[in-house]
């Protein structure tokens, strides 16, 4: 156990609507990242939150948004989905400091089925 | 553009064999490098390598990072069944980890 957790498990949508997937980090951390894993690849990087601001961004369009919350809980916001948008989606939480960082933890992802 | 790959894409070994996996990586703003095993939902975290040569080891599991070459093994000796999954390997920049595509390791009884 990680003490991620994400929810909701699983999720189906259809073309055109939107999704909010949410992530409670672990506690004392302060910083969480989103994934996005398609089917037989590894996990690419959506966006970061440290301290409730975004802190980089990978290759994904406007439509993906997200938040993190005063207690560093976060939310991955997809509008318009897409049936590419089919995926796990992981998310991440580390301590970043002015001193350095500690490894990232995930929680169990959240699914999502766009038809 | 950065890049990570990882070889072999898959391998399958019998119980007791010893496996090496391999990542190499061209990544900017290069910090550390992470591996993960990811057996159903969520990688499970194994290593954070940050200097060269030193060798990282938990149990039957150990690990190196050459930074001079811009590489990283993992080297799992007398497998298991438990230790089929993918194993990630992810160099971590300023801000994300920029994930490989994975070595899938089956082990046989």
């Amino acid at each position: 156990e990680t003490g991620v957790t994400q929810s909701p498990t699983h999720l189906i949508k259809t073309r055109g609507q939107q999704v909010t997937l949410r992530c409670s980090s672990q506690s004392g951390h302060n910083t969480v990242s989103w994934y996005q894993q398609a089917l037989g690849q590894g996990p690419q990087f959506i966006f970061q939150y440290y301290r409730e601001e975004e802190n980089g961004r990978g290759n994904f369009p406007p439509r993906f948004s997200g938040l993190q919350f005063p207690n560093y809980s976060s939310e991955l916001n997809v509008n318009a989905l897409e049936l590419d948008d089919s995926a796990l989606y992981l998310c991440a939480s580390s301590l970043v400091t002015k001193s350095g960082y500690t490894e990232a933890f995930f929680g169990q992802g959240t699914r999502l089925t766009v038809v | 553009e950065d890049k990570v790959v990882q070889s072999p894409l898959s391998l399958v070994v019998h119980e007791g064999d010893t496996v090496t996996l391999n990542c190499s990586y061209e990544v900017t703003n290069f910090r550390s490098l992470l591996w993960y095993k990811q057996e159903k939902k969520a990688p499970t975290f194994l290593f954070m390598l940050t200097s060269s040569g030193i060798e990282k080891k938990s149990g039957r599991l150990s690990s190196i990072l050459d930074k001079k070459e811009l590489f990283s093994i993992l080297n799992i000796t007398a497998t298991q069944t438990g230790d089929s999954a993918v194993y990630l390997c992810a160099p971590y920049n300023n801000n994300d980890m920029r994930f490989g595509a994975g070595t899938r390791l089956t082990v046989k009884p």
